[in-house]
């Protein structure tokens, strides 16, 4: 069983809808991170929050906003999306920047 | 540019074998490395993390080494069974949020 909680598993969605991808630890971390992977590729660090403020965004585009309510909650926006970002998007945490990546299951998401 | 490199990107092996992974990096320079195992359509799983300034470290039939002056680290497994069929990936930390990846080895252990 993982510690890092992703919901929801599967995600199905049109190019104008807007959905969110939610995921939780308790941990007690304080460093949590989106990734993208493609089928057959390594993740793809998207962006990382450190005490809950924003410090890497490797550049994505706008229509992906992540937010991080609190230490234990971290959320990305989609909006317009398109099909090539059909991808399984990880969540994961680590105790401090540079400790050991705890990932959780990922969302399987679908762009039609 | 830190780039990593893993080799073989597929190994199949029978039950019971000894195997060992290899991983490749191409600045010295590391803070740390770590191993971890993906099953198919799962997150990722940490394995083992070795401090730059660590040989080696152990877990169950597994051992991951380092050797940061050839850009190498190798994960032995050792009495392989099915269950440790999935693939596995190194990733390079520089002492920042980044990882490096490597694109991961497919392991299949055949019964």
């Amino acid at each position: 069983d993982t510690e890092v909680t992703q919901t929801p598993k599967h995600l199905v969605m049109g190019m104008t809808n807007k959905k969110s991808l939610k995921c939780e630890q308790h941990m007690g971390h304080r460093a949590m991170y989106w990734y993208k992977q493609k089928a057959k590729k390594p993740p793809e660090l998207m962006f990382v929050y450190s005490y809950e403020k924003l410090s890497i965004n490797e550049s994505v585009p706008s229509r992906f906003s992540p937010e991080c309510p609190n230490s234990s909650l971290l959320n990305l926006h989609l909006h317009a999306l398109q099909p090539e970002d059909s991808a399984l998007y990880l969540c994961a945490s680590s105790q401090e920047t540079a400790g050991p990546l705890h990932f959780g299951n990922g969302t399987r998401l679908t762009v039609t | 540019k830190q780039e990593v490199t893993q080799i073989p990107a597929a190994l199949s092996v029978p039950e019971g074998e000894n195997l060992v992974l290899n991983c490749s990096f191409t600045d010295s320079a590391i803070y740390n490395l770590q191993w971890f195992r993906q099953d198919p359509g799962k997150g990722l799983t940490s394995l083992l993390l070795i401090q730059s300034s660590q040989r080696e470290q152990t877990s169950g039939r597994l051992n991951a080494s380092l050797d940061k002056s050839s850009g190498r680290s190798t994960l032995y497994i050792a009495a392989s069974q099915p269950g440790d069929s999935a693939t596995y990936l190194c990733a390079v930390g520089g002492g920042s949020e980044k990882l490096v990846f490597g694109k991961g080895t497919k392991l299949t252990v055949n019964p």
